[in-house]
Order: C-alpha cells, then structure tokens, then sequence
C-alpha cells in the first residue's frame, strides 16, 4: 500500500498562471480531503468528497479554487490565476468511509510557491 | 474563527522529560479529539485519539487527558525523545460536522538529547 500520493511534490508558478494539483487516495478508501497548510493559519480544511461526490466545500475559497473527483482513484484540486497569498502546502487526505471517527491518512503535500 | 487552540506553539525539552501540549475547544458539539504528529516534509500521521466519553487514553508514551467540563485537553509525552521532535496538532470532529477535522495550529516540540 503506497499510501496517498500527490502529485507534484513541488509546484512553482508565476502570478497569474493556473496550478493544478493531483491526488490518489488510497485504494478502497472512498473519502477524500484537501487541506492547505501555512504557518500563519495551520492547517485549514478545504473540500471534501465521499464516494466521488462533493459533501462540504465550505472552506474553499470562492473565486478560482475548484476540486474534482472524476473517478474513485483520483481527485485534483485547481487553482486559477493565483496569487502569492496562494502559496502553500496542499495535503490531501483520504479515509475508509469519511465516518466521524476515522483516521485520516494524509499525502506528503504538495509545495506550492506563486512567485 | 480558530475553533481548535493550542498551546505553547513551541515547546523544548530534554531527552528523558515530559513534554505537556495543550488544546482548548469551542465547540461543545464536539465529540472526537485526535492528536497527528508532522515531521518536516511528511503529512500529518494520527498519534493517538480520544472520545469524549473518555477522560483519558493511554498508548505507550503518549496520553492524552481530556476535560470535558472546560473543553479542555492534553498530550503529554513522557521520557521524551530526540525522535519525537515534531509538530504535534490537536483536532476535533463533532457527529454534525459531516466528518470534517478542525485542527489548531500545531505545537512545535523539540526534544534536545
């Protein structure tokens, strides 16, 4: 078992430019969570699936963040035109069935610096 | 709003002591606490959990107390090692919030040998 892995490790871009950030959760695990970490906010909650499908996006921002699942071995996270305030660790997480007790098991991130 | 907090942010210590990390929560909701451990360039990784039905959970060299009463727990580390230096999040989950972890903003322990 390989784990979650994201993809790219680390993402520079220019401002302005598209990023996009990929994660396979584990297989058989059919939650999936993205986080962005910074050291001034820790680590805040962004979008969540559950079987491919969208539960609760209440921590993305509204303009130029967009998550897709289109299948089970995959989600991607988007970001347009973005700006330095952008930079950050985005981790992934995945979880057998998203229940209010499991664990979560976290990729190593993805690094992303918006010069 | 934070609704998870953490306190100290970082913290050192000598091999051998007890490293304490605090947490406060708003939510009386909820009901699940985690603690995940980060070292540099690694995601999160559950250390140890907590219901709250619980007081306390142990597991080898980490317990966590719980205090339900003033919304208020700890990690504490005992016989702490240079291997355990890392950052150490405190997080909580109620039944009603569709299974989403608020985390604080972490605690940096460093355990000097």
């Amino acid at each position: 078992n390989a784990g979650v892995i994201q993809t790219p490790r680390h993402k520079v871009t220019g401002k302005g430019q598209e990023a996009t950030l990929w994660c396979e959760p584990i297989s058989g695990h059919s939650a999936v969570f993205w986080y962005r970490q910074t050291i001034v906010q820790g680590l805040e909650f962004l979008t969540y699936f559950r079987n491919q499908a969208p539960i609760d996006d209440s921590g993305m921002p509204k303009e130029r963040f967009s998550a897709q699942m289109p299948n089970q071995s995959h989600s991607t996270l988007k970001i347009q035109s973005t700006q330095p305030q952008d930079s950050a660790v985005y981790l992934c997480a995945s979880s057998l069935q998203g229940g209010s007790n499991e664990r979560l098991f976290f990729g190593h991130g993805t690094k992303l610096s918006v010069l | 709003q934070q609704q998870v907090r953490q306190s100290p942010q970082s913290l050192t210590v000598w091999e051998g002591e007890t490293a304490i990390l605090n947490c406060s929560y708003e939510n009386s909701a909820f009901d699940y606490f985690p603690w995940y451990q980060q070292f540099p360039g690694e995601g999160p990784a559950l250390l140890i959990a907590i219901r709250s039905v619980s007081d306390k959970k142990e597991d080898g060299r980490f317990t966590i107390f719980f205090n339900k009463r003033e919304k208020k727990l700890s990690l504490h580390i005992t016989d702490s090692q240079p291997g355990d230096s890392a950052t150490y999040f405190c997080a909580a989950r109620g039944q009603g919030t569709g299974s989403k972890l608020s985390f604080g903003k972490g605690a940096k322990l460093t355990v000097s040998p």
